[in-house]
């Protein structure tokens, strides 16, 4: 059965410094894959996607994730966090197998906490 | 904001009882999802539908059901509530297979 695992469940860091979390998956097929992140108090937004095509990709607030087929993994990055920055950060996976189309598997979550 | 609502925001319900939660999708979604979100947990999928037709389930018993109308709004309802379906529901509505999420329902079943 496919799976979607996130390495790391809470997370601290200072501002400025950089952030990596990481996630992987178990699915030899093709996969469309995403990072959400949830902001204390609101509702679930998308960072970031990947679809096909350059493996590094940007998304807003300057997050970018890089994926890695060969190790099945969907990296989220940030080089100097903010406070602001403190939320609880979610990948998910489509995995495209038949009728899968936008249905979304997702890891846990991982909890940053970002101290001035 | 993404555009996708939800309603009630809160709710408290007693084991035993049924519930009904409203989405009102993105404009121009067509396919809308229903996640169940537990304390501590990611979403996990319930089911999908797409032009009012159920496209997909996830491990999820048949006392949860949903409906989706013309103008792609949905409801999901919870039968016969047990304490475990305490939980943040979360409605998506899609376009070009990404999702967009509402604020969700946080249901407390006592």
């Amino acid at each position: 059965a496919q799976s979607v695992s996130q390495h790391n469940h809470h997370v601290i860091l200072s501002e400025a410094a950089s952030l990596e979390l990481g996630c992987n998956y178990s699915y030899g097929g093709t996969v469309n894959l995403f990072w959400y992140v949830q902001y204390p108090g609101q509702h679930l937004q998308l960072l970031l996607k990947y679809f096909s095509g350059d493996p590094l990709v940007k998304g807003i607030k300057g997050f970018e994730a890089e994926f890695i087929k060969s190790k099945f993994s969907f990296n989220l990055r940030k080089p100097s966090v903010q406070w602001s920055d403190t939320a609880e950060y979610f990948c998910a996976v489509n995995f495209m197998t038949t009728d899968s189309w936008g249905k979304l598997q997702f890891g846990a979550g991982t909890q940053v906490v970002v101290t001035p | 904001e993404t555009g996708v609502t939800q309603s009630p925001t809160h709710l408290i319900k007693t084991r035993g009882q049924q519930v009904t939660l409203r989405c009102s999708s993105q404009s121009g979604h067509n396919t809308v999802s229903w996640y169940q979100q537990a304390l501590g947990q990611g979403p996990q999928f319930i089911f999908q539908y797409y032009r009012e037709e159920e496209n997909g389930r996830g491990n999820f018993p048949p006392r949860f059901s949903g409906l989706q109308f013309p103008n792609y709004s949905s409801e999901l309802n919870v039968n016969a509530l047990e304490l475990d379906d305490s939980a943040l529901y979360l409605c998506a509505s899609s376009f070009g297979g990404t999702s967009f999420f509402g604020p969700g329902t946080r249901l407390t079943v006592l």
